[in-house]
């Protein structure tokens, strides 16, 4: 069960598009449509932004959106805006019937 | 509105026991699968363990097998994780969450919507 790897860091500048990778395993990302990605701003819990790998809970922005190509799934959020500075973290359904999550990706808008 | 509120965490010697309690309220508990995730310190979210609506299905991460048991009461709409021989690592906020798709046939491919604001386990060595 390891951890999802993700890049540390993303910065991208206000208006702009970024993308951040989650790379696993036959056994997780790669097996399992069962993907999700979460928000973290500091002091709160999480929140889901995607699951499913590509679906949007209801209230989250059209500005999120989820896609997976093999062992790498990515999040890319667009018109990039101040306000989604946080740590983003995916997760993924495992071939143990267990969740990992990923190792988490601190997003900074310049 | 769904609300998720945990309790039981403290200091605890290595070695030790801890139980957390998790009270969820605005939903049918009993349609949904929950789980504990934790977070030490400065660090990323770690998945803990799932069970299932019913009580009947449980896994979990390697790191707890065999030393955490998750439980669920649903006459009560509460959660549960007992915790024993503690350890250092386990050190963490925890939280509990719930999926966000009731019924889900697939206990451990779970979403979580709805997070407690978490209770703090710091285990001394």
């Amino acid at each position: 069960q390891s951890a999802l790897t993700q890049p540390a860091s993303v910065s991208g500048s206000p208006g702009q598009s970024i993308t951040i990778s989650c790379t696993g395993t036959s056994s997780d990302v790669g097996g399992s449509n069962y993907v999700s990605w979460y928000q973290q701003l500091p002091g709160k819990a999480p929140k889901l932004m995607i699951y499913d790998v590509s679906n949007r809970p209801s209230g989250v922005s059209n500005r999120f959106s989820g896609s997976k190509s093999g062992n790498t799934a990515s999040l890319t959020i667009s018109g990039l805006q101040a306000e989604d500075e946080a740590d983003y973290y995916c997760s993924s359904y495992t071939s143990s019937s267990t969740l990992v999550f990923g190792t988490g990706t601190k997003v900074t808008v310049l | 509105e769904v609300q998720l509120v945990e309790s039981g965490g403290g200091l605890v010697q290595s070695g030790g026991s801890l139980r957390l309690s998790c009270a969820a309220s605005g939903l049918t508990f009993s349609n949904y699968a929950m789980s504990w995730v934790r977070q030490a310190p400065g660090k990323g979210l770690e998945w803990v363990s799932v069970i299932s609506g019913s009580g009947s299905t449980t896994y979990y991460a390697d790191s707890v097998k065999g030393r955490f048991t998750i439980s669920r009461d649903n006459s009560r709409s509460t959660l549960y994780l007992q915790m024993n021989s503690l350890r250092a690592e386990d050190t963490a906020m925890y939280y509990c969450a719930k999926d966000l798709i009731p019924r889900k046939p697939i206990v451990g491919a779970t979403n979580y919507d709805y997070w407690g604001q978490g209770t703090l386990v710091t285990v001394s060595s």
